[in-house]
């Protein structure tokens, strides 16, 4: 989606880091999420946020960290807390609070993290 | 435990003939549910959705149905092309409590289509 960049597509951590992954939008959306996706898995939720300087736990929040300072950047820190931190990284973003009919989220082409 | 369930990873169709992507759901609080493709190493692409107040919404060659009563969803493809092949994921919306807008994701169909 040429609306949510998601910087880099690559990523190598040395065990004992954070590292941090970028989340831009230009879409002028209030919701951004995080999710991870690893192999043979659905999506799952790590932080959303849904408007700035707010942002909420998801289902896998251990061992991430978030910030939301601007409406355009929601970046997603991974730190050494989180022993697992192999896989893919997806942004997304939504319009507003609340699904409607016409407001799927849409999301950036992911962040894959390996460990070194 | 699972809320949203794709019991098939896998499923191949000729080119021209109908792909049906099934998906079961367990929470009835979900009233809005999404198709969204995947190619690989590229983001989720949002396909077609369903509000629960309907049974049926087309959209081109792609057709949801949804049946409440049985807490089951499919997607039609028809006809299928070489291009549909993806991994096809249901995710269904939490708009309740304090999670408004949030998606759960089933693990995913991943379709080939051969020609």
């Amino acid at each position: 989606d040429g609306g949510i960049t998601q910087s880099p597509k690559y990523l190598f951590r040395k065990e004992g880091q954070n590292v941090t992954l970028s989340c831009e939008q230009n879409l002028n959306h209030d919701a951004m999420y995080w999710y991870r996706q690893d192999p043979g898995q659905g999506l799952r939720l790590i932080y959303y946020s849904q408007i700035v300087n707010d942002f909420q736990k998801g289902d896998i929040a251990e061992g991430y960290s978030v910030s939301r300072e601007k409406k355009e950047s929601f970046p997603l820190t991974v730190t050494s807390a989180q022993k697992n931190p192999t896989a893919f990284y997806l942004c997304a973003t939504g319009r507003g609070q609340r699904i409607h009919s016409n407001q799927p989220q849409h999301f950036g082409d992911g962040t894959r993290l390996s460990i070194l | 435990d699972q809320q949203v369930k794709q019991n098939s990873p896998s499923l191949s169709v000729q080119e021209g003939r109908i792909s049906i992507l099934n998906c079961d759901y367990t929470n009835s609080m979900f009233d809005y549910f999404l198709w969204y493709k995947k190619y690989p190493a590229e983001g989720p692409t949002f396909l077609i959705s369903i509000s629960s107040i309907k049974d049926k919404n087309e959209d081109g060659r792609f057709t949801v149905f949804l049946n409440k009563s049985a807490k089951h969803l499919s997607l039609h493809i028809v006809p299928s092309q070489p291009g549909d092949s993806a991994v096809y994921f249901c995710a269904a919306s939490k708009n309740y409590g304090g999670s408004q807008g949030n998606l759960i994701f089933g693990k995913g169909t991943k379709l080939s289509v051969k020609p």
